[in-house]
Order: C-alpha cells, then sequence, then structure tokens
C-alpha cells in the first residue's frame, strides 16, 4: 500500500507570508494526525482528526494556525501569517488504530526567515 | 500526564558492537510504548511497540526493547551495530486512548566502522 505522503518536503518562507502544508493519509485510514518537532526538542502532537472531524486539537499552539481535512481524505495545515518560531519539521501520520502506532510520513521542513 | 525522556542525546558505538539507547517513561496508567526511527531524509518507521503483553519485545532490523515496569524503562537494544543502524531513535508513550503520542527528544545513533 502507499505510504502517507506529504507535500512539500521543503518549505522557505518570510516572516508573515502564508504556507500550506499537505498530508496524504493511507488509504481507509479514518485517523490523521499532525505533529511538530522544532529544533532540537521532542515532536509534539498538534491534532488529531477522525475522517472530517476534528477530534483533538488541544497541541495547536495558536490561532495562526488552520487545520482542514477535506471529505475526510487528505488533510491541510495552514500557518497565516507565519512567524520565526514556527520552523521545524511537520509530520503527518495515518492509521486504522491508533493502539498499533502509526505510519508517518517524511515531513515537511518548514523554514521561517 | 504521559511524558518520556531519553538519556543521551548523542551516542556512538562501534561497528558490531552493542546498541544501548534509553527511555524511561512517565505514565500514570498501563502505557504503550514504542520505539520509532527516522533515517536520513526519511520518515518516521516503527520500530516495535510494547502493549502489555511479553516484557520483551523484538522489531525490525535485529532491535529489541525490556518493558521494566519497576525501573519505568523500555530501552531499546541490538547485539551487534551495522552501519545502516546509524539514524535517530524516538522513544514514545501514547496517552490511553491511543490518538496522541508523547515522545522523547530523540538520541542519534552514530556507528563508527
Amino acid at each position: 500500500e502507499a505510504g502517507v505522503t506529504q507535500f512539500p518536503s521543503h518549505s522557505v518562507i518570510e516572516k508573515g507570508q502564508t504556507v500550506t502544508l499537505r498530508c496524504d493519509p493511507i488509504s481507509g485510514h479514518d485517523n490523521l494526525y499532525w505533529y511538530r518537532r522544532v529544533m532540537g526538542k521532542e515532536i509534539k502532537f498538534l491534532l488529531h482528526f477522525v475522517k472530517e472531524s476534528k477530534q483533538d486539537e488541544s497541541g495547536m499552539p495558536n490561532n495562526r494556525f488552520l487545520a482542514e481535512r477535506t471529505g475526510g481524505t487528505y488533510s491541510t495545515l495552514k500557518v497565516q501569517p507565519a512567524e520565526l518560531e514556527d520552523s521545524g519539521v511537520y509530520f503527518c501520520a495515518s492509521s486504522r488504530d491508533g493502539y498499533y502506532g502509526y505510519t508517518f510520513g517524511s515531513g515537511t521542513r518548514l523554514t521561517v526567515v | 500526564a504521559q511524558s518520556v525522556t531519553q538519556l543521551g542525546s548523542h551516542v556512538s558505538v562501534s561497528e558490531g558492537a552493542l546498541v544501548l539507547l534509553r527511555c524511561n517513561y512517565s505514565s500514570s496508567v498501563p502505557p504503550y510504548l514504542f520505539w520509532y526511527v527516522q533515517y536520513p531524509n526519511q520518515g518516521l518507521q516503527l520500530l516495535l511497540k510494547y502493549t502489555s503483553a511479553a516484557t520483551l519485545v523484538k522489531g525490525i532490523n535485529g532491535f529489541e526493547a525490556e518493558f521494566k515496569k519497576s525501573e519505568t524503562s523500555f530501552h531499546l537494544t541490538k547485539p551487534s551495530a551495522h552501519m545502516s543502524d546509524a539514524a535517530e531513535y524516538f522513544c514514545a508513550v501514547s496517552d490511553p486512548s491511543g490518538n496522541q503520542f508523547y515522545f522523547g527528544t530523540g538520541t542519534s545513533l552514530t556507528v563508527i566502522p
């Protein structure tokens, strides 16, 4: 089966600009997750979708971040406006059942300059 | 609340030597524990998981981990390091729902020829 696909792999934007990250989960995986790793720190949970609904968005840092999941398929994470501290690697993951572990994408490395 | 501590952000071993990567967890409930590996320019790949069955868990690529409740540890080992094991390793514990993971800060493994 195809894995979790994230696009773009890298993005460099200026402070104040908008960036949209995309994640295509494994087909049939209702659960979709976003995580972020700021340089040198732990990977932190951002939010969890079940199909198109946000199940848990407790990790979203502020209202500059907006996540959507269209029709329960792919998901986007928009940062508007981007700040320097938003730099990091954004991981998407999907699963049928979280107890068995996720399948992660290769991440999007976001650099805000 | 769940949390994970990985001791040693960088570990170097000689090829053929024992690999030991340390992970201690904190959890208010019986934990689900995971080790993930990230090879350069790739996503996070599940190495192994503990879900309250056998305390010694075998994973891919010859890795294994032992759950020790008395020590709240879940250290990752491999008897003989291979050059291809050079990567970053993450220990994680999930919340009771299995839908939010708490990661450690990662350990970068270098294998010296």
